[in-house]
């Protein structure tokens, strides 16, 4: 099955630039979304089909996705940005759907 | 507003069966796919069932195949998730989610969730 992979951890300071990374095999092929979830709380979505966003998602969120990397990149990173970011794919082999999630990335505002 | 409740969860002993409840409103129900998510204590997302808009054609993770099955009630605007013979490793949040529709596969409105704890 279709495999994402994900950095535990990622920190940035306020302000700056964070890029967290989302490594699949040939990933570029594919149509990549990423969720944030904050503690205790379900996952929204931030950036569906590689780099778009839906309505009231800042566009500090965007991403890229090319070769075996897709990135979500947050742009002047705040307090409220902390939280866990999941990459996730559609998958299918023969007539076998699946939906497959990265591992996740603690962003760590310090 | 659109909004996904879900309900049903709680405690069950091993082997156990529970049926998941998710309650849509604000949107045309029966013109989504829809999807069930879990994920266990402190851990990632994990994928579980989906099932298209007329309940014809449904998904399921192959850790759930076999025991958890998946049906929706358009007329009630309700989508269930029937879990059989239930695993400790099953212990999870479980969220209903919507496809969001546009052949992407992404989903675009979450529930807030509801805990499974399958333990003696």
């Amino acid at each position: 099955s279709y495999v994402l992979t994900q950095p535990p951890s990622v920190s940035v300071a306020p302000g700056k630039t964070a890029r967290i990374t989302c490594g699949g095999n040939n990933i570029g092929s594919k149509s990549v979304h990423w969720y944030q979830q904050k503690p205790g709380q379900a996952p929204v979505l931030v950036v569906y089909d590689d780099s778009d966003r839906p309505s009231g998602i800042p566009e500090r969120f965007s991403g890229s996705n090319s070769g075996n990397t897709a990135t979500l990149t947050i742009s002047r990173v705040e307090a409220g940005d902390e939280a866990d970011y999941y990459c996730q794919v559609w998958d299918s082999i023969s007539d076998h759907f699946n939906w497959v999630f990265g591992g996740g990335t603690k962003l760590t505002v310090l | 507003e659109v909004q996904l409740v879900e309900s049903g969860g709680g405690l069950v002993q091993p082997g156990g069966s529970l049926r998941l409840s998710c309650a849509a409103s604000g949107f045309t129900f029966s013109s989504y796919w829809m999807h069930w998510v879990r994920q266990a204590p402190g851990k990632g997302l994990v994928w579980v069932s989906r099932i298209n808009s007329d309940g014809s054609s449904t998904s399921y993770a192959d850790s759930v195949k076999g025991r958890f099955t998946i049906s929706r009630d358009n007329a009630k605007n309700t989508l269930y998730l029937q879990m059989n013979s239930l695993r400790a490793e099953d212990t999870a949040v479980y969220y209903c989610a919507r496809d969001r529709g546009y052949g992407d596969y992404a989903f675009d409105i979450w529930g807030q969730g509801t805990m499974v704890t399958v333990s003696s």
